[in-house]
């Protein structure tokens, strides 16, 4: 079945340090794709999108690239911050209805 | 400030209270869904309601009933909950149509259920 991996967290980081959290999945269609970011004690508000290959959706410093052909979407970012420890959720959505299929999520914790 | 407004915030309750989560979108939208968020586990859909219509029934316990009296508001009714029901309750909401895997989901910001 339809399905998302998402890296096992918490993932932690020193201020100013290079990020990257994988994200796969696995679909009969071709999903939208997206990012959504949890910080404590908040709903789950969308941080970037991408609904075609080879786009890249950014926002806020990070960035990720619809690949299609290695199905995954990893999001990145050149130089945390404090407040970006969040929890992070990739999540494709299917053409074949607007339902996200949402992972586990990851923590990401940032040092000062 | 999400366009999606959730009441209450917290919520503590007896496993024999009757109580009520109010959802509200402001955005124009004609779907909502009821998300249950437990620690270290992926966010569950509960209920989804498309043009006031409830499309959608995860098998959910009945003793979490659902109302959407029109496509702005949406209601979880709690009645004689367990213990495991603790957990953050999420509302969001979406357009459909056009190209529907491209549309953003909105969420508001949660009811922290904890039941005692």
């Amino acid at each position: 079945g339809d399905s998302v991996t998402q890296m096992e967290g918490p993932v932690t980081l020193s201020e100013e340090a290079c990020l990257t959290i994988n994200c796969t999945y696995t679909a009969t269609g071709y999903p939208s794709l997206f990012w959504y970011v949890q910080y404590p004690g908040e709903g789950l508000q969308l941080l970037l999108k991408a609904t075609k290959a080879d786009d890249k959706g950014s926002n806020k410093g990070f960035e990720a690239t619809y690949r299609k052909e290695t199905t995954s979407f990893h999001l990145e970012k050149g130089s945390v911050q404090v407040s970006d420890s969040a929890v992070y959720f990739c999540a494709p959505n299917l053409d074949s209805n607007y339902q996200l299929i949402w992972g586990a999520g990851t923590k990401l914790i940032i040092k000062p | 400030e999400t366009g999606v407004t959730q009441t209450p915030r917290h919520l503590v309750m007896g496993m024999t209270n009757k109580k009520s989560l109010k959802c509200e979108q402001h955005l124009g939208h004609n779907a909502m869904y009821w998300y249950k968020q437990s620690a270290k586990k992926p966010l569950e859909l509960m209920f989804v309601y498309n043009f006031k219509e409830q499309t959608e029934n995860n098998s959910v316990p009945s003793r979490f009933s659902p109302e959407c009296p029109n496509s702005s508001h949406l209601f979880l009714h709690l009645h004689t909950l367990q213990p495991e029901d603790s957990a953050l309750y999420l509302c969001a909401s979406t357009q459909v149509g056009g190209r529907p895997s491209g549309n953003t989901i909105y969420f508001g910001e949660g009811s922290w259920l904890t039941v005692v």
